[in-house]
């Protein structure tokens, strides 16, 4: 699977837009890219996820890049509770046996009040 | 809708015993995965079953470590005997996974075993 580089940490606004970046240069034609958020002491969370068209759903948009070779999550209206852990992970829709996800470090998001 | 489910939340034992960690997935899906999260190593997948089969074991650190997914709806983690260093978060997770063909459904995780060895 593709590795995915994220920021470290970012800070927000409570009630602005938070737009977490993941750059993927090396995906392939057959890669999705999935977003995860684990806020402290729970598991991870699925977001959302797409493959080249943009997507949006109750909790997020994934926007991607034409090229395929970034994305951004956007939580329009951030609020307290989106303090979390944010991953971004690249995988193959893949057939029957080889569905792993492959955690990096993720990227430190911080909703400021 | 019930999420997967895991028991216990929080386990404390001494070296040496015997540890069971407990998952109920999601009813309907098909695949389930066992991961452990620590600081030094983030989170690791350790295996995971489709259709009840073990499909890839090779994260599991050593022999003390045993999974088992008698039918659709449990699975057990068992460290035997347990080890300091075996401390860490526990966490399971399901997906309706691929049968053959392509399949890009998200996995949904439990809240996780944080498990304790004195």
């Amino acid at each position: 699977d593709a590795k995915t580089t994220q920021p470290t940490s970012m800070d927000c606004a409570e009630g602005r837009a938070a737009n977490l970046p993941c750059n993927h240069s090396t995906i392939s034609g057959n890669e999705y890219v999935y977003w995860y958020r684990q806020i402290h002491s729970q598991g991870p969370q699925y977001i959302i996820h797409g493959l080249k068209n943009n997507e949006t759903n109750e909790m997020a948009s994934l926007i991607i890049t034409e090229d395929r070779k970034s994305s951004t999550l956007i939580l329009p209206h951030a609020t307290l509770r989106d303090t979390a852990v944010y991953y971004c992970i690249v995988r193959v829709a893949t057939n029957f046996g080889n569905e792993k996800l492959t955690f990096g470090t993720g990227t430190r998001l911080t909703i400021i009040p | 809708d019930a999420g997967v489910i895991q028991s216990p939340r929080h386990e404390v034992t001494e070296m040496g015993q015997e540890v069971t960690l407990r998952c109920k997935p999601i009813s309907g899906h098909n695949s389930l995965f066992w991961y452990r999260q620590t600081m030094m190593r983030g989170l690791e997948l350790l295996i995971y079953f489709n259709n009840n089969v073990p499909i890839d074991d090779s994260g599991m650190p050593e022999d003390r470590f045993s999974a088992k997914m008698p039918n659709a709806s449990f699975s057990t983690l068992k460290i035997q005997p347990s080890e300091p260093r075996d401390s860490a978060v526990y966490f399971c997770a399901s997906s309706l996974g691929g049968q053959g063909g392509y399949s890009n459904q998200p996995q949904h995780f439990g809240d996780g075993t944080r498990l304790s060895i004195l």
